[in-house]
Order: C-alpha cells, then sequence, then structure tokens
C-alpha cells in the first residue's frame, strides 16, 4: 500500500477562518512533506518533518502553521490566509534520511480563500 | 537559475507516435532522480526512481534513463490515457529528501 490520504479534498474559506488540512500514511515512513502547487506549476516545498521533528521551514509565513502529532499524521494549520495563497495543497511521505527513496503523494486539497 | 530543466514544455503526439521528454540538472551531488506522472487537479503519482548513470527502468510503454546531466522519459507507441504533465524532480545528497521539481512537460495524446 502506497497511499497517502488527505482531507478534505476541497475547502473554501474566507479571510478571517481558521481551518486544518490533515495527511495520514500508514507506510510506516519516517519523513512527511508539504508542497504547495499553483495552475500550471511544479510543486513547491513548504515543510518537511523528519521523526516527527520540524527539519525544513521553506521560509513559509507565520499563517501557514504545521504540526506532527505522530509518525502517521501530519496537519497543516491555516489561519489569517490570503487570497493569493488559494492553490493545490500536495502532502507526502518518504522513508526519510540516508537513502534516495521515492516520495508518494496524496492526491491534494484544493484550497480556495475568498 | 533553474536546478531541473525539463523541455519540451508541451509535446503532442498521435497515438503510436514513441517520443522522449529531456530533464536536465546542475544540483552538484544527485541522491536521486525521480518521475511522476500528474494528471489535472491530482496529487504526483510515481513512475520511477533513478540513482546513479546508465540505470534504466522500465513500466508498460515508459522508459527512464539517467546519464550524469540528464534523464529521458521515453514513451513508445503511447495512447491517449498517457496524456498527462510528466514531472522531474532530483534529491540531493545530504538534503532532508525534499525533492527539486522541474516546471514539467504537458503530454497530450491524439487518438
Amino acid at each position: 500500500d502506497t497511499e497517502v490520504t488527505q482531507t478534505p479534498k476541497h475547502l473554501v474559506m474566507g479571510m478571517t477562518n481558521k481551518k486544518s488540512l490533515k495527511c495520514e500514511q500508514h507506510m510506516g515512513h519516517r519523513a512527511m512533506y508539504w508542497y504547495k502547487q499553483k495552475a500550471k506549476k511544479p510543486p513547491e516545498l513548504m515543510f518537511v518533518y523528519s521523526y516527527e521533528k520540524l527539519s525544513i521551514n521553506e521560509s513559509v509565513p507565520s499563517r501557514f502553521s504545521p504540526e506532527c502529532p505522530n509518525s502517521s499524521l501530519l496537519n497543516l494549520h491555516l489561519h489569517a490566509l490570503q487570497p493569493e495563497d488559494s492553490a493545490l495543497y500536495l502532502c507526502a511521505s518518504s522513508q526519510g534520511q540516508g537513502s534516495g527513496t521515492e516520495a508518494f503523494f496524496g492526491q491534494g486539497t484544493r484550497l480556495t480563500v475568498v | 537559475e533553474d536546478q531541473v530543466t525539463q523541455s519540451p514544455e508541451a509535446l503532442r503526439l498521435q497515438e503510436g507516435e514513441s517520443s522522449s521528454l529531456n530533464c536536465s540538472y546542475t544540483v552538484s551531488g544527485l541522491r536521486g532522480l525521480f518521475w511522476y506522472r500528474q494528471d489535472p487537479g491530482k496529487g504526483p503519482e510515481f513512475l520511477f526512481t533513478l540513482y546513479s548513470a546508465g540505470e534504466e527502468k522500465e513500466k508498460e510503454r515508459l522508459k527512464a534513463t539517467l546519464t550524469k546531466k540528464e534523464s529521458f522519459l521515453h514513451i513508445t507507441a503511447p495512447k491517449p490515457e498517457d496524456s498527462a504533465t510528466y514531472l522531474c524532480a532530483v534529491q540531493e545528497r545530504g538534503s532532508q529528501g525534499n525533492l527539486i521539481f522541474g516546471k514539467g512537460t504537458k503530454l497530450s495524446v491524439k487518438p
């Protein structure tokens, strides 16, 4: 099973709302990632968690707050977003550091900020 | 300067017309090169990992090859269902496993 599950699939939120994106994997992977993808662009890295610790934050604005409650779960908390934050948010997981292992992606959450 | 460059940006083929997609990279130390397929509005679907020059991987109508500076994705006798955006990504040695993506090649296969 190489499945990464993301919920919700679609989300519409106002600029004053607080919402969360969720990601789950049961492959025993120890690295999890958040990527942001705008239309007709490649995915861009936001955050990396390795062994449940935040190891990379690509200068993402504080209105995006990641959380890794355990090795299978990854959340992205959203607050006071801007319309330009509308995008496809992708979660991925991989075995972790030490080897060039492939990352498996979820189907994404399509976020629209109004 | 982009570290991963894919060409062409878009490719239109007739069903059965074989072709190749190119991915060139300039990272200093390559841990792995990855090919993904992405359908509109969906997450990238893993296709291949290549680790060293000379390596080749095959899956159905797709074959990926790797040299020291580039990778090719060869598509033999494509079908309309092969239409998608193909993304190339590299992982640098010493990284946290994160991927650096090229901009992709949008492939359209007409019946």
